[in-house]
């Protein structure tokens, strides 16, 4: 089955610098690539996805590329903000979701 | 609004007990799914179903057993609770296709004593 690795595991950035998180995967039969943001108390929620037809993708201050031929993926945040501090998950998708094992953010004021 | 609702929030059973996990979404989603969370491991997916009365093993789906009467409920069964199944358990729901965005509900914290 799909093995998803991500890092890191913790982040921590000045409010206004850029965040980056990384994750590879094993089965190139995957095509789906979700970023899920997680805040204290609830559960994940889709912020931007990418599909493997696709390069890059960009939602405002989000922004996530892929690279099939390396079978890794990024998600990039730019002029981060105290919201933007909670936990991320990648996903990776052949017929089912497969998860990283996620990255705490946390911007400091 | 999309909403994934678990019947609760936290949950403390003992060692033995048959743990009902139960689930609703009000979106008309074909697909539902049941994840673990733990830390370091990320969301590891248990059960998930397709259509009302059909069911497929995720990743770990021992210990575990599924339900879906309806459509819109799904409920995940522990026949006897451990304490290796203390766990934070997310359900989730997306419509057709394996591309489609899963929705959350907040997750029902057990403990397992």
């Amino acid at each position: 089955g799909e093995n998803v690795e991500q890092h890191p595991s913790t982040l921590s950035v000045q409010e206004g610098d850029s965040a980056v998180i990384k994750c590879t995967y094993s089965d190139s039969a995957s095509n789906y690539f979700p970023w899920y943001k997680q805040e204290l108390g609830k559960g994940p929620q889709l912020i931007i996805d990418i599909r493997s037809n696709v390069g890059e993708k960009k939602d405002q201050r989000i922004a996530v590329t892929l690279n099939k031929t390396a079978k890794h993926f990024s998600l990039h945040i730019t002029e981060t903000q105290p919201e933007d501090s909670a936990v991320y998950f990648c996903a990776a998708s052949d017929y089912k979701l497969s998860f990283g094992a996620g990255t705490t953010v946390t911007v400091r004021a | 609004d999309v909403k994934v609702t678990q019947s609760s929030r936290y949950l403390v059973k003992r060692t033995g007990e048959k743990v009902f996990l139960e689930c609703v979404q009000d979106m008309d989603h074909e697909n539902m799914f049941w994840y673990r969370q733990d830390p370091g491991l990320g969301l590891r997916l248990i059960y998930f179903s397709y259509d009302v009365k059909m069911k497929e093993k995720g990743d770990i789906p021992e210990g575990y057993s599924v339900s879906r009467e309806k459509k819109e409920r799904f409920s995940l069964i522990l026949e006897s609770a451990s304490t290796n199944q203390t766990s934070m358990y997310l359900c989730a729901s997306s419509d057709r296709g394996n591309t489609d965005t899963q929705y959350f509900g907040p997750g029902t914290r057990l403990t397992v004593l």
